[in-house]
């Protein structure tokens, strides 16, 4: 299986709304990424997590909080959001540390109304 | 920040045309990954060439990588309407463990 999902596919919400983005994979890949895409623009990488811990953190604002509760998810909550948070997101895993490729989940379409 | 840069920007073909696509950088890296992406969608691995390589073949991509001049090129052979989509050059640096840094991408359209 060399698939990495992501739910929802699409999200509208307002700016005083809380949701969560969820990430799954089942490769036994122990690095995780969160990467956020505006539209015709290269993905930003946003969070990166090896082995369930958070290790590189973009200097995202704190209305974005990423959490890593076993080796297969990835969630990304969501507060406060502002309507320029408006983009596509996108999940990723690898194994850490072998500088080899990434496997990009289809991503969330979210809209900050 | 994107230390890559792609050109051109966006390139029109024929079908059964082949389509060459740019990448340059600005540091030492580990490898280069081409990565394609349909509209909207997630990336999809196309190929990665370590720094110690020149050229690599994948069915109807070839990559070639100068690291004298921090260059890469992807060429597509035979293209296909299929093959529309953005691509994207990425970097993986010497000191970056899995780190990629990714090229502002060529919107490659393949005309039926």
């Amino acid at each position: 299986d060399t698939e990495v999902t992501q739910t929802p596919k699409h999200l509208v919400m307002g700016m005083t709304n809380k949701k969560s983005l969820k990430c799954e994979q089942h490769m036994g890949h122990r690095a995780m990424y969160w990467y956020k895409q505006k539209a015709k623009k290269p993905p930003e990488l946003m969070f990166v997590y090896s082995y369930e811990k958070l290790s590189i953190n973009e200097s995202v604002p704190s209305r974005f909080s990423p959490e890593c509760p076993n080796s297969s998810l990835l969630n990304l909550h969501l507060h406060a959001l502002q309507p320029e948070d408006s983009a596509l997101y996108l999940c990723a895993s690898s194994q850490p540390l072998r500088s080899g490729e990434q496997y990009f989940g289809p991503g969330t379409r979210l809209t900050v109304t | 920040s994107q230390q890559g840069e792609e050109d051109p920007q966006a390139l029109s073909i024929q079908e059964g045309e082949n389509a060459t696509m740019n990448c340059s950088y600005k540091t030492s890296i580990n490898n280069l990954q081409w990565y394609r992406q349909n509209s909207g969608r997630g990336l999809v691995h196309l190929i990665l060439i370590r720094s110690n390589e020149r050229e690599k073949h994948s069915g109807r991509l070839r990559v070639t990588l100068d690291t004298s001049k921090k260059s890469s090129s992807l060429l597509i052979t035979a293209s296909r309407a299929a093959d529309t989509a953005s691509y994207f050059c990425a970097t993986v640096k010497e000191t970056s463990g899995s780190r990629l840094t990714f090229g502002e991408g060529t919107q490659l359209t393949v005309n039926p």
